[in-house]
């Protein structure tokens, strides 16, 4: 398996776009975690999913965030409109509760720049 | 707020000496992981804590949790440059907390 796959891995947007960063699981995991991680303030979850239905997105920062899981190999993490302080990695992970153990394996992150 | 809390936030330490971390968490854990990370990169499983009192060892890093499953430490033993990196405690991901918010470990020759 090619592990969690992330895109864009690098982002540099100006303020008031919109961005959307993409997230395949790896197969069989059912759920899908977002996380953001700063300096400031660690890594942070934003929301989950299980089985493609949102879980807790009580991380949510604010309306300007959404995020989807339209399938079980695909979900998108948006921002619209942008904000410089919304630049941060953000990362994907999934992990399956079949296998027990809930160990996350983790995407190689996307790191975006809001000008 | 964070549930978790790491210390310390840096470590130097020079090649071949021991070194800890500690994470510490207001209430108690349901399965506590260990993860490093490596600059620009994902986060890596090290190891997991379920059970009060529960040591774990792989190669020269070990993992403790304490009886009341609130405080877990990260040992490791003669470090050698490839410890290096950021190493974070993380709560079982079905209880939707946040992670630590790292320690970073540099090793010196």
């Amino acid at each position: 398996d090619a592990g969690v796959i992330q895109s864009p891995r690098h982002e540099v947007t100006e303020m008031g776009q919109e961005v959307t960063l993409r997230c395949k699981p790896i197969s069989g995991h059912d759920y899908l975690f977002w996380y953001r991680q700063t300096m400031m303030r660690g890594l942070e979850l934003l929301i989950y999913f299980n089985n493609n239905v949102p879980i807790d997105d009580s991380g949510m920062p604010e309306d300007r965030f959404s995020a989807k899981m339209p399938n079980a190999s695909f979900s998108t993490l948006k921002i619209q409109p942008s904000e410089p302080r919304d630049s941060a990695v953000y990362f994907c992970a999934s992990t399956s509760t079949g296998a027990g153990a809930n160990v996350l394996t983790f995407g190689a992150g996307s790191r975006l720049t809001v000008l | 707020s964070q549930e978790l809390e790491q210390s310390p936030q840096s470590l130097i330490v020079q090649e071949g000496k021991n070194l800890t971390i500690n994470c510490t968490s207001s209430k108690t854990l349901y399965g506590l992981y260990w993860y490093k990370q490596k600059y620009g990169e994902g986060l890596i499983f090290l190891m997991m804590l379920q059970k009060g009192g529960e040591e774990k060892s792989h190669e020269k890093i070990t993992a403790k949790l304490d009886e009341k499953k609130q405080q877990s430490s990260l040992h490791i033993t003669a470090s050698q440059p490839s410890h290096a990196g950021i190493y974070l405690c993380g709560p079982n991901p079905g209880y939707a907390l946040n992670f630590g918010k790292g320690t970073s470990l540099l090793v010196t020759p």
